[in-house]
């Protein structure tokens, strides 16, 4: 069974500070990895997707992550924070082998951007 | 733009009430989603749907059924609403063979 754990429930920051949110997952075959934001009051919004290629991948708002396979992980930066950026990240992983489009999501992390 | 509509940001109901949550996309997709969301759970899926009138058992359907009998409308229903299924809800939907998923904005639903 695949599973992604978000290791950190809660980050604290303050503005202007770099920051990585990280994740881990477990899967028997290979896998997509994404990454939702969460704004507050909102729906789930796309972040950044690896699908394969690189495995730097960059996404909207300056977000960027990084797959590693031997370390099962797909970890969230940024280089400078804003106090915008406050809000509930999610990771997933889809399954290549069941094509339901099914996601499998970790538990989230919030992060608090402070000025 | 893709856009996921949910009938009701906020709802109340009452203990034992039949509820009714109403999905709708614009995109034409095949794939559609119901998860609930509570704090340090993550997303859970309930139920998903990948082509009319076809559904499949997500990992908590217990509690849950659903309807699609068109194909950019997803709906969820609390048969007996009871005060465990207070949650954020939310639907996505996807196009078949891709793994994006869009959200719609949520309802939060209390059961009192």
């Amino acid at each position: 069974a695949q599973s992604v754990t978000q290791l950190d429930s809660q980050v604290p920051v303050f503005e202007e500070a770099p920051v990585e949110l990280r994740c881990n997952y477990s899967s028997s075959v290979s896998v997509y990895l994404f990454w939702y934001v969460q704004y507050p009051n909102q729906g789930l919004q796309l972040l950044l997707k690896y699908l394969s290629g690189s495995t730097l991948v960059k996404g909207i708002n300056g977000f960027e992550a990084e797959f590693n396979k031997s370390q099962t992980s797909f970890h969230l930066r940024k280089p400078s924070v804003h106090i915008s950026d406050t809000a509930e990240y999610f990771c997933a992983v889809s399954d290549l082998r069941s094509n339901t489009g099914k996601l499998i999501f970790g538990q989230g992390t919030t992060l608090q951007v402070k000025p | 733009d893709v856009k996921v509509t949910q009938s009701s940001r906020y709802l109340v109901k009452r203990t034992g009430e039949k509820v009714f949550l109403e999905c709708v996309q614009d995109m034409d997709h095949e794939n559609m989603f119901w998860y609930r969301q509570d704090p340090g759970l993550g997303l859970r899926l309930i139920y998903f749907s990948y082509d009319v009138k076809m559904k499949e058992k997500g990992d908590i359907p217990e509690g849950y059924s659903v309807s699609r009998e068109k194909k950019e409308r997803f709906s969820l229903i609390l048969e007996s609403a009871s005060t465990n299924q207070t949650s954020m809800y939310l639907c996505a939907s996807s196009l078949k063979g891709t793994d994006t998923q869009y959200f719609g904005p949520g309802t939060r639903l209390t059961v009192l």
